[in-house]
């Protein structure tokens, strides 16, 4: 299947700092990149899906000003937890798709807010 | 709104035997997509089988296969030969055909346990 690549893979840092976390479709073109966090023993939840070029849509609770998503480029996307904070701490994945073909998911990412 | 259960929060089987999770949903539309996606210990998700509504038969990866029963909103997957390497957290998820953004709304997972 296709290759989604997620960086870094686990992220420490000091609340009230912001961590931008990458998110790259190495061998097809996404046109839509997909935003999830996890919990432990949960299921994944999406926070927002966007379209290269466009603006990223939300799901309802999800502060678009804290998490700022880009979608530069069909290849690239960008999720920024911007003043982060312990409750921001979690396990983060990226997901790509091209078309409407099947979703591919990064590795994940894990923030660990101190 | 679509919705997807899995009402088998853990399960276990022996190497080699055959194991079947459980997958229902709810939907309106005629036109979408089921998936079953695999998480194992290093969280990656793995994709492991696919299933179009408007195909009858049943999709089938090597080991992995689906039991589609469309009237009956049922998507159930068989692993058959089950290997140490099986063990992970199941995903059963659905995604409608219509436009290119739709999302994937996945059921609470079933945590597979293989024993030897």
């Amino acid at each position: 299947g296709a290759v989604v690549s997620q960086h870094p893979s686990r992220v420490i840092c000091k609340s009230g700092t912001s961590v931008k976390i990458e998110c790259r479709s190495l061998d097809f073109q996404a046109t839509t990149m997909f935003w999830y966090r996890q919990f432990p023993k949960q299921s994944l939840m999406l926070m927002a899906t966007s379209n290269e070029g466009s603006k990223a849509t939300y799901e309802q609770g999800v502060e678009k000003d804290k998490f700022l998503i880009n979608h530069a480029s069909l290849t690239l996307s960008t999720l920024t937890v911007t003043s982060a904070h312990p409750e921001d701490s979690s396990f983060y994945i990226c997901s790509a798709r091209g078309g409407v073909d099947t979703q591919y998911f990064g590795p994940g990412t894990r923030l660990t807010v101190l | 709104a679509q919705t997807v259960t899995q009402s088998q929060p853990e399960m276990s089987v022996q190497e080699a035997e055959t194991v079947t999770l459980s997958c229902t949903y709810d939907t309106s539309e005629s036109d979408y997509y089921l998936f079953w996606y695999k998480q194992p210990p290093s969280r990656q998700m793995i994709l492991v089988i696919r299933q179009e509504a408007y195909k009858q038969q049943n999709a089938t990866e090597n080991r992995f296969s689906v039991n589609f029963q469309k009237a009956a909103k049922s998507f159930s997957l068989k692993i058959s030969d089950s290997q140490l390497g099986d063990a992970a957290m199941y995903f059963c998820a659905y995604r409608s055909g219509y436009g290119t953004a739709s999302k994937l709304t996945f059921g609470t997972g079933t945590r597979l346990q293989v024993t030897l």
